[in-house]
């Protein structure tokens, strides 16, 4: 079954620090995999997806991913942490008809100055 | 741009009252989907359509009903509304022939019953 797994409930990082979101799935089929975030109160927006080819994509407001199939992981990276990335952030896989989403539980994000 | 509108940001009803929840997408999707969202819950599926008329029950429909009348609305209906049902609702839809786009996502309806 297809199942996407958010180890870190909360992370806290400073304003400038990196970052790392972690995300692991499960899926028996080539993944479609996706980033989303979500301000307080808002609906959810698509950061960054992966469907095939080089494995580390570039998303919207400085954000990548890395696809490892080895590690059947789609972690989320930003170089730079800015206080407007304060957020919950979701990861997402789709099946390869792309008619249904499989979410993780989030992480939310806090920045401290 | 994809829009997906839900009727109310902000609603308050009352224990036992039947409620709707609308959904109005712009781009002819075909897929349309209900969430709702929880503290260390995240998104629960509740119903889907994949076309008019059709639905689909997802991981958590008890107490929810569903309408697809037209393409392009998807309404969400608590039958009797209870307190457990409180919760953020995200709706969302999708084209079936794999655009990349993935999900659009409304800005959600913050349900508190009391």
């Amino acid at each position: 079954a297809q199942s996407v797994t958010q180890p870190d409930i909360h992370i806290t990082v400073s304003e400038g620090a990196s970052l790392e979101l972690r995300c692991n799935y499960s899926y028996g089929a080539t993944p479609y995999l996706f980033w989303y975030v979500q301000s307080p109160g808002q609906g959810l927006q698509l950061l960054l997806k992966y469907f095939s080819g080089d494995t580390l994509v570039q998303g919207i407001k400085g954000f990548e991913a890395e696809f490892k199939r080895s590690q059947s992981s789609f972690n989320l990276r930003k170089p730079s942490v800015h206080w407007s990335d304060a957020a919950e952030y979701f990861c997402a896989v789709a099946t390869n008809t792309g008619n249904q989403f499989y979410f993780g539980t989030g992480t939310s994000l806090t920045v401290i100055p | 741009d994809v829009k997906v509108t839900q009727s109310s940001r902000y609603l308050v009803k009352r224990t036992g009252e039947k409620v709707f929840l609308e959904c109005v997408q712009d781009m002819d999707h075909e897929n349309m989907f209900w969430y709702r969202q929880d503290p260390g819950l995240g998104l629960r599926l509740i119903y889907f359509s994949y076309d008019v008329k059709m639905k689909e029950k997802g991981d958590i429909p008890e107490g929810y009903s569903v309408s697809r009348e037209k393409k392009e609305r998807f309404s969400l209906i608590l039958e009797s509304a209870s307190t457990n049902q409180t919760s953020m609702y995200l709706c969302a839809s999708s084209s079936p022939h794999w655009d990349g786009y993935g999900y659009t996502f409304g800005s959600g309806t913050r349900l508190t019953i009391v």
